[in-house]
């Protein structure tokens, strides 16, 4: 089993629909939770980081659930800029290890 | 302004050689992390640094090597043994605790 893994997608969509995805990660000891956006040829670029409580940002919610070990992004109200592949990355938390694992990715695309 | 500098964009060798990647980053951060990305795939961890004149190998770090001998600088070595080269490496850093990844721009790496 991989250490992070992402629903694989793609997610194709229509303009103002909301669209959820799910991370799992296999450390129950990690402590960091991000979710990053990635243009096609270009570097992934933070979205947000995911506290405890759950946070959002606008249109995107992210949520931890420490006991099933997953996070998730929510995305309301979809416009075609959201279109890009959305990855998860974990700090795998083991004392001392600054490590940081990313999922494979989902990717989504929005229509008129 | 603060950030992390890859160079060059894009890099063409022949086979055989070794290629050395540069990465620096003025934005006094601990960590810095060298990433694979494949056409298609997430990102997969090659080497990462939390301080200098100390590394840590990733997933995939046989065929490459790395030294951190100042705070700013990460190159990566890409070496004749690296069976699969051709790929678009990413070099991030962080800062202590809980905080996100900040990438470069990346750099495109073609071996033919």
């Amino acid at each position: 089993r991989k250490e992070v893994e992402q629903d694989p997608g793609p997610f194709n969509v229509p303009e103002g629909a909301t669209v959820a995805f799910n991370c799992t990660y296999s450390n129950s000891a990690s402590q960091s939770f991000f979710w990053y956006r990635q243009d096609c040829r270009k570097e992934p670029k933070l979205l947000m980081s995911v506290y405890s409580s759950g946070n959002e940002d606008g249109r995107f919610t992210a949520q931890l659930n420490r006991a099933s070990q997953y996070i998730s992004l929510l995305i309301r109200d979809s416009k075609l800029s959201d279109s890009a592949t959305y990855l998860c990355v974990v700090n795998r938390g083991i004392s001392g290890n600054n490590d940081m694992r990313f999922g494979a990715g989902t990717r989504l695309t929005v229509k008129p | 302004d603060g950030g992390i500098t890859q160079s060059p964009k894009y890099l063409f060798r022949k086979e055989g050689q070794n290629v050395t990647l540069s990465c620096e980053q003025n934005l006094n951060h601990d960590a810095m992390y060298w990433y694979r990305q494949d056409p298609g795939q997430g990102l997969r961890l090659i080497y990462y640094s939390q301080i200098v004149n100390d590394f840590q190998k990733g997933d995939i770090a046989e065929g490459y090597s790395v030294s951190r001998e100042k705070k700013e600088s990460f190159p990566l070595t890409v070496t004749s043994a690296q069976k699969n080269p051709t790929a678009f490496y990413l070099c991030a850093s962080r800062d202590r605790g809980h905080s996100p990844l900040h990438f470069g721009n990346g750099t495109r790496l073609t071996v033919t």
